[in-house]
């Protein structure tokens, strides 16, 4: 079993829509939480980080359930330029690394 | 500010040589993370370098290895190179005591073994 788990979609929307993603990890000691977006042939960029209470950004809302390890991210109003692959990430202070779900690709048509 | 530098950009090898793979990370961060993204798959953690010294390593045979030098700069180095080594090589950064904070990452080295 994979450590983090996303489905690789592609999920494919319209503009405006609204989109959800969820990621599940295995190891109950992880104590951090990311959103990363990664763009065709280019490198990871953090989009959030991931808190219990949940949080906001613009359109992006991130969730964090640790009794069901289970993270997940809201995309409102969808752009064109919103897609791209979205790459859960989970880290323990026990190993000192952070583990990468294999991403899920999102694709917003006009 | 400037991001985390990786080079060279695109480095093609033969089967049996030797690859050296270099990155500067961002000013003020002292610790330095490589993976290697396999096309269509996720990030696999290679290595993780803080303040000079090998703090984790990934699943990955000891061909593969690196150091971290007094300025922080990192050198990846992948010896005996096989054709599944052929990956985009990822390096990350991090500011001091936040080994499991977010982290930035370079353009990358894309790596082809011919």
């Amino acid at each position: 079993r994979k450590e983090v788990e996303q489905d690789p979609g592609p999920f494919n929307v319209p503009e405006g829509a609204t989109v959800a993603f969820n990621c599940t990890y295995s190891n109950s000691a992880s104590q951090s939480f990311f959103w990363y977006r990664q763009d065709c042939r280019k490198e990871p960029k953090l989009l959030m980080s991931v808190y219990s209470s949940g949080n906001e950004d613009g359109r992006f809302t991130a969730q964090l359930n640790r009794a069901s390890q289970y993270i997940s991210l809201l995309i409102r109003d969808s752009k064109l330029s919103d897609s791209a692959t979205y790459l859960c990430v989970a880290g323990m202070d026990s190993s000192y690394k952070l583990i990468f779900g294999s991403g899920t690709r999102l694709l917003v048509r006009p | 500010e400037a991001g985390v530098t990786q080079s060279p950009t695109h480095l093609i090898k033969t089967r049996g040589q030797q690859a050296t793979l270099r990155c500067s990370p961002i000013s003020g961060h002292t610790s330095v993370y490589w993976y290697q993204q396999a096309l269509g798959l996720g990030l696999q953690f290679l290595l993780w370098y803080d303040e000079g010294e090998e703090r984790n390593r990934g699943n990955f045979p000891p061909r593969f290895s690196g150091r971290q030098f007094p300025n922080y700069s990192s050198e990846l180095n992948v010896n005996a190179l096989e054709l599944e080594d052929s990956a985009l090589y990822l390096c990350a950064s991090s500011p001091p005591g936040s080994p499991i904070g977010p982290q930035h990452f370079g353009d990358g080295t894309r790596l082809s073994i011919l």
